[in-house]
């Protein structure tokens, strides 16, 4: 089945700055990549979302990059606020029947003023 | 639009009891997935239902069961206890079968003593 690894863990930024959120999977059949911000307390929510036949997406301050012959792709955070601190969690929806939407483990991302 | 709505929100069980946990997904959305959330795991994926029918199931033991009615509604039922199935549990649920966005519910915080 999919295996999806997310780097790094923890991720500690001054408000202003840029964060990069990296994940690595599996499934080369692979073609759908969200990625999911959960606040304390509060349920995972889509931020941003790319499909296989797309290399980057952009909305406002967050984009995602996506490289399929690595079988990689990441978050970009810009001008961080500290309201951008959460868990950020990527995914992936595998491309054969059977699959389901698989995470990663999470980053916690701190952004101090 | 009613979002997904899982209850109970919290529950406290005793070791080798029997637990059932329910969802109610977004009106039209017929997929729905189940993850288990605990802290530096993620969210591990559980098992998830189509039409009725489990398309998919992650590695958790068989203590851990779901099914899905006619209405799309799902339940997920968890045998003989353990403490460490103390967890928040989380339904999502997508419009379509595959590679589509997951809507979550708030979660059913899972404790057991």
């Amino acid at each position: 089945g999919e295996n999806v690894e997310q780097h790094p863990s923890t991720l500690s930024v001054q408000e202003g700055d840029s964060a990069v959120i990296k994940c690595t999977y599996s499934d080369s059949a692979s073609n759908y990549f969200p990625w999911y911000k959960q606040e304390l307390g509060k349920r995972p929510q889509l931020i941003i979302d790319i499909r296989s036949n797309v290399g980057e997406k952009k909305d406002q301050r967050i984009a995602v990059t996506l490289n399929k012959t690595a079988k990689h792709f990441s978050l970009h955070i810009t001008e961080t606020q500290p309201e951008d601190s959460a868990v950020y969690f990527c995914a992936v929806w595998g491309n054969q029947a059977g699959t389901a939407l698989i995470f990663g483990k999470g980053t916690t991302l701190s952004v101090s003023s | 639009k009613a979002g997904v709505t899982q209850t109970p929100r919290y529950l406290i069980k005793t070791r080798g009891q029997q637990v059932t946990l329910s969802c109610s997904p977004i009106s039209g959305h017929r997929s729905v997935s189940w993850y288990q959330q605990t802290p530096g795991q993620g969210l591990q994926f559980l098992f998830e239902y189509f039409s009725e029918t489990q398309r998919n199931k992650g590695n958790f033991p068989g203590r851990f069961s779901g099914r899905q009615f006619s209405n799309s509604r799902s339940e997920m039922n968890v045998s003989t206890l353990e403490l460490g199935d103390s967890a928040l549990y989380l339904c999502a649920s997508s419009p379509r079968s595959r590679n589509t966005e997951a809507f979550f519910g708030q979660g059913t915080r899972l404790t057991v003593v």
